[in-house]
């Protein structure tokens, strides 16, 4: 068990590109999450995964915004036309999803985006 | 609207003063209520999760207790290697049967020798 990986690390980007997260959680866990965190602030939700069926989405993810979990495995998070407001600290966490809905979850290291 | 309201912001300790850590919510139903701790640069690590008024968990220099309406997590004999960011955050019962958790903005604890 090496725990939750994320890639890259750190992210620069210039307003306008397109970048692309990746998520790679515990080997057999089912359920996969994405939060967002900006400085001082805690973690908001994203979006959650069952599988590979994305069943919740935050209205704080736009349409610039999509997910996947191709065959319930790693998951991508893609930010299209990036924006200033668009930096923060992308956290992916991920549970075992067989204990209740009150697991622990197991967080990544996150990806830091900058948007100049 | 489902809220976590942490205090205070921030707080310094010297070696060995213990304190306590605040954590308020409104929550329509509370299915569980967790502590992580965060260090600079990584993400949140689980540290307790309470599910009942009166509820207490310890772990190590670190207590945490649950009543109907706040969290507190207590901190007895601090040392240097305890400072960090501690996250509170709520699952609502109406999260869907998942665990979608409403974090505060946390405190940030630094503990000098």
């Amino acid at each position: 068990d090496t725990g939750v990986s994320q890639n890259p690390r750190h992210k620069i980007t210039k307003r306008g590109q397109n970048v692309t997260f990746r998520c790679d959680p515990i080997s057999e866990h089912n359920r996969l999450y994405w939060y967002r965190q900006t400085l001082g602030q805690g973690p908001e939700f994203l979006t959650y995964f069952q599988n590979e069926a994305q069943l919740e989405k935050s209205r704080l993810l736009s349409d610039r915004f999509s997910a996947e979990r191709p065959k319930g495995s790693f998951s991508t998070l893609e930010i299209q036309r990036t924006e200033q407001g668009d930096s923060a600290m992308y956290l992916c966490a991920s549970s075992l999803g067989i204990m209740g809905d009150s697991e622990k979850l197991f967080f990544g290291s996150g990806t830091q985006l900058s948007v100049l | 609207e489902d809220q976590v309201t942490q205090s205070p912001e921030a707080l310094r300790l010297q070696e060995g003063e213990s304190s306590s850590l605040n954590c308020s919510y409104t929550v329509s139903g509370l299915r569980g209520l967790f502590w992580y701790r965060q260090d600079p640069g990584k993400g949140p690590e689980f540290l307790f999760t309470l599910y009942s008024a009166g509820e207490e968990k310890e772990k190590e220099r670190l207590k945490a207790t649950l009543t109907k309406k706040e969290s507190f997590l207590h901190i007895t004999a601090p040392k240097p290697e305890d400072s960090a960011t501690y996250l509170c955050a709520v699952q609502a019962s109406l999260s869907g049967g998942y665990n979608k958790l409403i974090f505060g903005a946390g405190t940030r604890l630094a503990v000098h020798p």
